[in-house]
């Protein structure tokens, strides 16, 4: 199985700031094939960005994904009280389909 | 805008066999995968299988000798049966549209999810 490990664990932030978050897999994953998602308390997750870079229907373009092979990163360019959640990315590369272990946003 | 839900019993008892239905509006199940995540209590998100209109499925090894999938297309609903059930499979199970076009895969379109808890 591909393993994606997800950092940091956890950030806390404060609305406004710039966040990069990271995704790395075990294996190489195809661009096509890597996503991110939202997940805010007793909610669904909800996608983000798929095909690396490919912001989904009705995503805030401050919203921005990118990355190739093993490496791929998910940057929010300016916090907003919504954004604070947690944040997962998920491989199709290869199966079975995985997900990351999530990175969770605070509010500083 | 396609809409899942989920729907099922809440609770299970251990070695019994876990169902649960989705039921899609707003498109048809003829078109695109159909998948089911699940969420145990304060982790992450953990995939487990998908399945066409057609029958064409591919399911998570770890739970593959206890999954049917079932599909029904003439009432657009898909189903989860898991068997031999555990406490370890306590979890919120999400449905979820497994979509793509030539950007590439996502899960773009989720149930609300409901709790399955397995317990005597």
């Amino acid at each position: 199985d591909i393993v994606l490990t997800q950092s940091p664990g956890t950030l806390s932030l404060s609305p406004g700031e710039r966040v990069t978050l990271s995704c790395r897999a075990s294996q190489s994953v195809g661009s096509s094939y890597l996503a991110w998602y939202q997940q805010r308390p007793g909610q669904a997750p909800r996608v983000l960005i798929y095909g690396a870079s490919t912001r989904a229907t009705g995503i805030p373009d401050r919203f921005s994904g990118s990355g190739s092979g093993t490496d791929f990163t998910l940057t929010i360019r300016r916090l907003e009280p919504e954004d604070f959640a947690v944040y997962y990315c998920q491989q199709y590369g290869l199966s079975p389909i995985t997900f990351g272990q999530g990175t969770r946003l605070e509010i500083k | 805008q396609v809409q899942l839900q989920e729907s099922g019993p809440g609770l299970v008892k251990p070695s019994e066999t876990l169902s649960l239905t989705c039921t899609v509006s707003g498109g048809s199940i003829t078109s695109y995968y159909w998948s089911w995540i699940r969420q145990a209590p304060g982790k992450g998100l953990e995939w487990i299988g998908y399945i066409n209109h057609s029958g064409i499925s591919n399911f998570n090894p770890s739970l593959k000798s206890r999954l049917t999938m079932p599909i029904d297309t003439s009432r657009n609903q898909f189903s989860l049966m898991l068997s031999s059930v555990s406490t370890a499979d306590t979890a919120v199970y999400y449905c979820a549209r497994f979509y793509y076009d030539s950007s590439g895969y996502s899960f773009d379109s989720w149930g609300q999810g409901t709790l399955v808890t397995v317990s005597s």
